[in-house]
């Protein structure tokens, strides 16, 4: 069965480290998604891409990056970890014909 | 982006049916209305999708008046397993490059109740 999966499920480390959390989706989707979700904020867009090589920035896109270099993988980088960034982060994705977004388990991350 | 606003939190008792109602004032014309459920530690999972009218499917109705300004997801005979947060968006599917149409506002949370 298609899946959409993140790893690792839970990471802790330090300011000022760079943290790469991965998203892998089965479903051949064109467009993929990581948000963030803090208490009492819902879930904020953080970046999302089209397709291969195309990347955007969400509203919240400070200190992270994304890369697509095929089509199962978005990648999120935070290039310089700090105690804001702790979240829960879900990759999501979609086919684009109705955007039903299929959300993965979700990283807990913790910078201290 | 269509702005949608709906209740913080709700509270039912289990067997009741549990509507919820989501405003959206300046929805456009090409926008969809989309709920998700989210449970603790999950990430959110579709439910039901609509234009105008009804949809029901086996989960749930969605129910859209005439001017789509607002919609109303309807929870049949909720058990305490639907007790999470359900979010309205609304917004275009996608056609073609461009900024991202969707947001997630802070969602309604339902407790079901013994």
């Amino acid at each position: 069965d298609a899946e959409i999966t993140q790893s690792p499920r839970h990471k802790i480390t330090e300011t000022g480290r760079q943290v790469t959390l991965a998203c892998h989706q089965t479903w051949n989707h064109n467009n993929m998604f990581w948000y963030r979700q803090d208490l009492g904020h819902g879930l904020r867009l953080i970046h999302y891409s089209y397709g291969v090589q195309d990347t955007n920035k969400g509203e919240v896109s400070d200190g992270y990056s994304v890369s697509r270099s095929n089509t199962e993988d978005l990648p999120l980088t935070l290039e310089s970890a700090a105690s804001s960034q702790t979240s829960v982060y879900f990759c999501a994705s979609s086919s684009g014909a109705t955007d039903t977004q299929y959300f993965g388990p979700g990283t807990r991350l913790t910078v201290l | 982006l269509a702005k949608t606003t709906q209740p913080i939190s709700m509270d039912s008792y289990e067997g009741q049916e549990v509507n919820i109602t989501c405003s959206h004032n300046n929805i456009a014309t090409n926008d969809y209305i989309t709920w998700y459920q989210q449970f603790p530690s999950q990430g959110p999972r579709f439910i039901i999708q609509g234009y105008k009218t009804k949809v029901t499917n086996e989960v749930a109705s969605l129910f859209i008046p005439a001017d789509r300004k607002s919609s109303t997801l309807s929870l049949p005979r909720v058990s305490l397993s639907d007790t999470a947060v359900y979010y309205c968006l609304v917004g275009r599917p996608y056609s073609g490059a461009g900024s991202y149409q969707l947001t997630f506002g802070k969602g309604t949370k339902l407790s079901v109740i013994p």
